[in-house]
């Protein structure tokens, strides 16, 4: 079975700083690995996704993900994060079982950026 | 531009009393549909998914079902609500390119 696990339940970074929300994948075969974001009672918002090519990929908001096969890891990255980036993060995977193009996703990052 | 919509936004019901939430998708035809429920705020359940009208697979046996009456409308449904049934329910519909967009969810509570 496909899966993802998120190993922080919250993350706290300056504003302005780097950030970098965890992620680590294991499945079989190729993994199509995605990044959402949900601010409070709010619904999921698309960030990025890696289906092939490029290790890093780049998506909304100025966020990005690397993609690293050997780690089996998908983490996310902002170069410098602002008080309007907190938010709930889920890293999710495409489940192959079953057909019907499911998504997989990991529990959540809680990210708290302050000023 | 393809747009999800999800009513009620909220909803407060007692044990015992029927539900139906609704969700549907413009600008788009024959969408994979889904439902989750999202339970304090963190893990998302998959609960029901569509391939086309009248097709739903269920995830995880409940007091919940999901129908699929026209191709771009999906409903859930239970006749009797129970406590546990309270939660953030999302709806979330797929174009072939794997990522899932997600409606602005629905607030249940059972009382």
């Amino acid at each position: 079975a496909q899966s993802v696990a998120q190993p922080e339940d919250q993350v706290n970074v300056a504003e302005g700083n780097p950030l970098t929300v965890k992620c680590t994948y294991s499945v079989s075969g190729n993994p199509y690995l995605f990044w959402y974001v949900q601010y409070p009672n709010r619904g999921l918002q698309f960030l990025l996704k890696y289906i092939t090519g490029d290790n890093l990929v780049k998506g909304s908001y100025g966020f990005e993900a690397e993609f690293n096969k050997s780690q089996t890891s998908f983490h996310l990255k902002k170069p410098s994060a602002l008080v309007s980036d907190s938010a709930l993060y889920f890293c999710a995977v495409r489940d192959w079982a079953g057909g019907g193009n499911k998504l997989t996703f990991g529990t959540g990052t809680q990210l708290k950026v302050e000023l | 531009s393809q747009t999800i919509h999800q009513w009620p936004a909220t909803l407060v019901q007692p044990v015992g009393s029927p539900l139906s939430l609704e969700c549907t998708v413009e600008g788009t035809s024959n969408p994979n549909l889904y439902w989750y429920r999202q339970a304090a705020g963190r893990g998302l359940q998959l609960l029901f998914y569509s391939v086309g009208i009248g097709q739903i697979s269920s995830e995880v046996p409940q007091n919940l079902s999901a129908s699929r009456p026209q191709d771009r409308q999906f409903i859930l449904s239970s006749k009797k609500l129970l406590l546990s049934d309270s939660g953030f329910y999302l709806c979330a519909w797929s174009p072939e390119s794997y990522e899932q967009y997600f409606g602005p969810g629905t607030r249940l509570t059972v009382t």
